[in-house]
């Protein structure tokens, strides 16, 4: 299985840039990293996706190195609305290929 | 609409007793899975299935059992076996060929009475 590491948690504060890690051992080669966002009693809801380098969107960006051993998610100028755990999918290489989520890491913005 | 939808949202159980969660989905995914919540936790994977009569076991799958007699529906029977049940049970869908997106109902949250 890949075993996929995060911080437990981060505090930051309205406007400031923030970035999560999250360590991937073991990770398929051909796959995506993919990070997910969860609001209390609720679905994850899926943020952005990567494969290697950089990527972004409208809400992130994800970066991921070479090595594909750790992969970055990063949040402009976040707000209260950010507060929630966040959490990176990766799949196992090798004969494990079953997809695992990180422990997540709860973002609590502050004003 | 297309989405996921699971129900009951909350759902009570008796000692001994069995109870099925219920999962839909309107996507056209091939591939379904079932996730387990504790509180202050992540996912664990509890089954998975890839296409319609094919499904895999995960991380915690005891207790535990499902059917997949119909692309939209996955349903997941938690058996008197399974002797800490309480948690928030997750459904979730994707296509076959990017799993990492997956698709996520708003969830059921069992109750040991």
């Amino acid at each position: 299985l890949a075993k996929t590491t995060q911080p437990i948690s981060m505090d930051s504060y309205e406007g400031q840039e923030v970035n999560i890690t999250c360590s991937h051992n073991n990770i398929a080669t051909n796959d995506y990293i993919t990070w997910y966002q969860q609001f209390p009693s609720q679905g994850p809801r899926f943020i952005i996706q990567g494969y290697k380098t950089k990527v972004t969107n409208e809400v992130a960006s994800l970066f991921i190195p070479a090595d594909r051993k750790s992969s970055t998610l990063s949040l402009p100028r976040v707000s209260l609305s950010d507060t929630a755990v966040y959490y990176c999918l990766a799949r196992g290489g090798g004969s494990a290929r079953q997809l695992t989520f990180g422990s997540g890491t709860q973002l609590t913005v502050l004003p | 609409d297309g989405g996921i939808t699971q129900s009951p949202k909350y759902l009570f159980r008796k000692e001994g007793q069995n109870v099925t969660l219920s999962c839909e989905q309107n996507l056209n995914h091939d591939a379904m899975y079932w996730y387990r919540q504790d509180p202050g936790q992540g996912l664990r994977l509890i089954y998975y299935s890839q296409i319609v009569n094919d499904f895999q076991k995960g991380d915690i799958a005891e207790g535990y059992s499902v059917s997949r007699e119909k692309k939209e529906s996955f349903p997941l029977t938690v058996t008197s076996a399974q002797k800490n049940p309480t948690a928030f049970y997750l459904c979730a869908s994707s296509s076959r060929r990017n799993q990492e997106t997956q698709y996520f109902g708003p969830g059921t949250r069992l109750l040991v009475l």
